[in-house]
């Protein structure tokens, strides 16, 4: 069965700074990953996927992430947080299986955005 | 284009009693997911339909819970009764499900059971 993995439970981040939100994943063949990013009180909301070709993503808000198989990750990285990042953040896993898609997800990562 | 629309968006209820939530997915989305989210955890799926029909309702607590999806369209999900632990944000997501999609997701309805 898929797993991942979200080392991070909170990170604080000054305004301005790089982020980089780490995601392991478990799977036995090619993932479907997705990053999706939640507010407070508000449902999920995706920022980017990966399902094939080009390792490096690029999603909403100036989000982008790389998948690495060798590493099994799937991180998220963003040059220069602004405080409108503050959020929940989760990876997640997707596996076509017998016509169902289902998605797996981490426990997520809460991000602190600092003056 | 509307998003999944879900209601209510706050309910506290004590134990033992029951309690349903609503979910009107994007029209033309035939795939409707219940997800639990616990505070500090992921969303876990309760419950699948694809169109009217259950494709998997392994995570669902049986004893307890239920859900149907009416003509393929709007969905209920009930507690009866709730436990404590039943406490949660109830989401309901949905997709195209013709393959592996980005799941849209309503804005949750917040469980309390006292």
């Amino acid at each position: 069965a898929q797993s991942v993995t979200q080392p991070d439970i909170h990170i604080t981040v000054s305004e301005g700074a790089s982020l980089e939100l780490r995601c392991n994943y478990s799977y036995g063949a090619t993932p479907y990953l997705f990053w999706y990013v939640q507010s407070p009180g508000q449902g999920l909301q995706l920022l980017l996927k990966y399902f094939s070709g080009d390792t490096l993503v690029q999603g909403i808000k100036g989000f982008e992430a790389e998948f690495k198989r060798s590493q099994s990750s799937f991180n998220l990285r963003k040059p220069s947080v602004h405080w409108s990042d503050a959020a929940e953040y989760f990876c997640a896993v997707g596996v076509f299986d017998f016509g169902n898609e289902k998605l797996t997800f981490g426990t997520g990562t809460r991000l602190t955005i600092i003056p | 284009e509307a998003g999944v629309a879900q209601s209510p968006r706050y309910k506290i209820i004590e134990k033992r009693q029951s309690v349903a939530f609503w979910c009107n997915p994007i029209s033309g989305h035939a795939t409707l997911y219940w997800y639990q989210q616990i505070l500090g955890q992921g969303p876990k799926l309760l419950i699948q339909f694809q169109n009217n029909g259950v494709v998997d309702d392994s995570q669902l607590p049986k004893d307890r819970f239920s859900a149907e999806r009416l003509k393929g369209v709007d969905s209920t999900l009930k507690i009866q009764p709730a436990k404590l632990e039943d406490s949660a944000v109830y989401l309901c997501a949905s997709s195209l499900g013709d393959r592996v999609n980005e799941q849209y997701f309503g804005p949750g309805t917040r469980l309390t059971v006292t």
